[in-house]
């Protein structure tokens, strides 16, 4: 079946840095793929659209210039966390549709716990 | 606008005896409903889903769900827990216009299956 395979699982930073997240879809070509954020004991907020070939399309309230988003190709869609600080840790998941039809399913990535020190 | 709330934060109940995880929706379009369950530190795994068909929707892992309109819920339910069973549980809406694009989660429900 169709798998999003999200990479790192886990990643520590020190405050100030910069981290990536890569998003890709291994058996399938995903023109969007979404990000989300999970905090702790909450739900998932999505934070961004990501279109292949063109600007991401950001929720409100979410800093288009602190986190970076870049779909290239049609596998792939990278979520950078710039100058991270500890209010960034967080649960981070991407996922794409196998197609852009009227409900096909959505397959999640694994997820990237980041913890900023 | 579309919304969805799950009512119970945390259930827990005996294996081998039923589960039932409470959801209701509102939404301004025919809306696509889903239920997904994370484990700890993992991903999301859809467990099923409706999309205006059979409004009694079964899963996987002996899941099932039914719409109902007219109470605006989306319960979920199993005939009997299993240990592995034991994880969050997020009902999902998505409107009508465009299927997948915009998922709206609840705030979840914590599933603790006691020995």
């Amino acid at each position: 079946g169709a798998v999003v395979s999200q990479h790192p699982s886990w990643v520590i930073c020190k405050s100030g840095t910069s981290v990536k997240i890569e998003c890709r879809s291994l058996d399938f070509q995903a023109t969007t793929m979404f990000w989300y954020r999970q905090f702790p004991k909450q739900s998932l907020m999505l934070m961004a659209t990501s279109n292949e070939g063109s600007k991401a399309t950001y929720e409100q309230g979410v800093e288009k210039d602190k986190f970076l988003i870049n779909h290239a190709s049609l596998t792939l869609s990278t979520l950078t966390v710039t100058s991270a600080h500890p209010e960034d840790s967080s649960f981070y998941i991407c996922s794409a549709p196998t197609a852009i039809s009227y409900n096909s399913p959505l397959h999640f990535g694994n997820g990237t716990r980041l913890t900023v020190t | 606008a579309q919304s969805v709330t799950q009512l119970d934060s945390h259930v827990s109940v005996s294996e081998g005896t039923p589960v039932l995880l409470r959801c209701n929706y509102s939404s301004s379009y025919s809306p696509s409903l889903f239920w997904y369950v994370q484990h700890p530190n993992k991903g999301l795994q859809l467990l099923l889903k409706y999309t205006s068909a059979a409004t009694l929707v079964k899963g996987i892992n002996g899941f099932e769900a039914e719409f109902k309109k007219s109470e605006t819920s989306f319960h979920l339910m199993k005939p009997s827990a299993h240990m592995s069973d034991a994880a969050e549980y997020f009902c999902v809406v998505s409107d009508g216009n465009f299927g997948n694009e915009k998922l709206t989660f609840g705030t979840g429900t914590r599933l603790t299956i006691i020995p």
